[in-house]
């Protein structure tokens, strides 16, 4: 069962454009909402994060918004870069299950010059 | 900011071998560690659990005679691929989690390419 559910799977932006990807969940005890991003062959390496109790949270060019009620939150790359092409992964976790992360299943994004 | 060290980075061993992957935290002590896999393009599997000074905890269907982890200092674990096979080629990533003053989220190793031949 998909804890958080992620989508597109991949997304083509142009270069200065917004990328928005987009993260659901079901279980109301999650707390902790990161994004992580990903380059071949690499760990992830974390983006920027939110807790449950803010509705965004804005990093330079990288925003998180959350809706509580909808359970849901995404991800917006603004002035999105070749740079920023990788693939990105929300997550969830909560105290319950000692922090463990449930990740979504991935967006590859490739920014086009 | 944290660190989170793992090694070695890529790795090629005779099917039958075993490879031993070390995952420290160089600036901080860890309680837990998290072992993932990585298939190609697909997100990340939780394969165990490292508790500092005690069994693994191992997610359903990772047999954990073959996934041999040992976390036995706050910076240290390690994940052993025994009698490794072709089918354990994949992309192992560890990740740690700073302890104390509330959670912080974890940092993720650079990951681990094993390919058995």
């Amino acid at each position: 069962q998909q804890q958080v559910k992620q989508s597109p799977q991949s997304l083509i932006v142009q270069k200065g454009g917004i990328s928005i990807i987009n993260c659901a969940y079901e279980n109301t005890a999650f707390d902790y909402f990161p994004w992580y991003q990903q380059f071949p062959g690499k760990g992830p390496a974390l983006l920027i994060a939110i807790r449950p109790d803010v509705s965004e949270k804005k990093e330079g060019r990288f925003t998180i918004s959350f809706n509580k009620s909808a359970k849901q939150f995404s991800l917006h790359i603004m002035d999105s870069q070749p740079g920023d092409s990788a693939t990105y992964f929300c997550a969830a976790s909560m105290k319950s299950t000692g922090n463990q992360f449930y990740f979504g299943t991935g967006t590859s994004l490739t920014v086009i010059p | 900011g944290a660190v989170v060290s793992q090694h070695p980075s890529r790795v090629i061993c005779k099917s039958g071998t075993s490879v031993k992957i070390e995952c420290r935290s160089l600036d901080f002590q860890a309680t837990t560690m998290f072992w993932y896999r990585q298939f190609p393009k697909q997100s990340l599997m939780l394969m165990a659990t490292s508790n500092e000074g005690s069994k693994a905890t191992y997610e359903q269907g990772v047999e954990k005679d073959k996934f041999l982890i040992n976390h036995a200092s706050l910076t240290l674990s390690t994940l052993t691929v025994t009698s490794a096979h072709p089918e354990d080629s994949s992309f192992y990533i560890c990740s740690a989690g700073q302890t104390g003053g509330g959670f912080r989220g974890y940092t993720f190793g650079s990951g681990t390419r094993l390919t058995v031949v």
